[in-house]
């Protein structure tokens, strides 16, 4: 089965401690991606990358990093400079290929990061 | 990218046909009409998308005015598991990854 895994699905870490999410696809997907999600709000996009070894900043990328080594993994650390990092985080992913499917993103079930 | 509106929330019944609303009045001649949901803390997942044309796959129906500046989603017999929060977007088809999710519609379907 084609799809993007995401873990741990829960994680909880104490303040001042930095904590990596992982992402894998096999979908041999171009395109991944990284949201934030804020209870009863909409997904803010974190970071984003097109192709191996390029990422770029979203909207809110401040206090976090991303890695981009194989096409099939992209795994956001979350650093101790992120203010409040209590959130939900789903990864996604993308086929760039002309006329793939316009645009449609895939997602993982999500990892849901509580800080103590 | 077009701006959208959508309810913040809405009841349907069980077994119905519910239809979800959408304004997207500044929409530009090369924007797709994008629909997707996610039920509770799970990731959104896609259901379909148009042009111009009304669309139908094995989830809902899409129907977008002549004009394109509104749409609507319809699922033919709503079931619990429809329960959800549904996300319309305004995007062009290829390019421009910052594809962003406003707060959606909370669609509750009521036994």
């Amino acid at each position: 089965d084609g799809g993007i895994t995401q873990s741990p699905k829960y994680l909880f870490r104490k303040e001042g401690q930095n904590v990596t999410l992982s992402c894998e696809q096999n979908l041999n997907h171009d395109a991944m991606y990284w949201y934030r999600q804020d209870p009863g709000q909409g997904l803010r996009l974190i970071y984003y990358s097109q192709i191996v070894n390029d990422f770029q900043k979203g909207d809110i990328a401040e206090g976090y990093s991303v890695s981009r080594e194989k096409k099939e993994s992209f795994p956001l650390t979350v650093t101790s400079a992120q203010k409040n990092p209590t959130a939900f985080y789903l990864c996604a992913s993308r086929d760039l290929a002309p006329y793939s499917g316009a645009n449609v993103l895939t997602f993982g079930a999500g990892s849901r990061l509580t800080v103590l | 990218d077009a701006k959208t509106t959508q309810p913040p929330s809405m009841d349907c019944a069980e077994g119905r046909a519910a239809n979800l609303p959408c304004n997207h009045s500044t929409i530009s001649g090369n924007e797709y009409v994008y629909w997707y949901r996610q039920i509770h803390s799970q990731g959104p997942q896609y259901i379909i998308h148009g042009l111009k044309n009304n669309e139908t796959n094995e989830m809902a129906s899409l129907i977008i005015t002549e004009d394109r500046k509104s749409s609507t989603l319809i699922l033919p017999h709503a079931t619990l598991r429809d329960t959800a929060v549904y996300y319309c977007i305004v995007r062009v088809a290829e390019g421009n990854n910052r594809l962003a999710f406003g707060k959606g519609n909370q669609v509750v379907v009521i036994p």
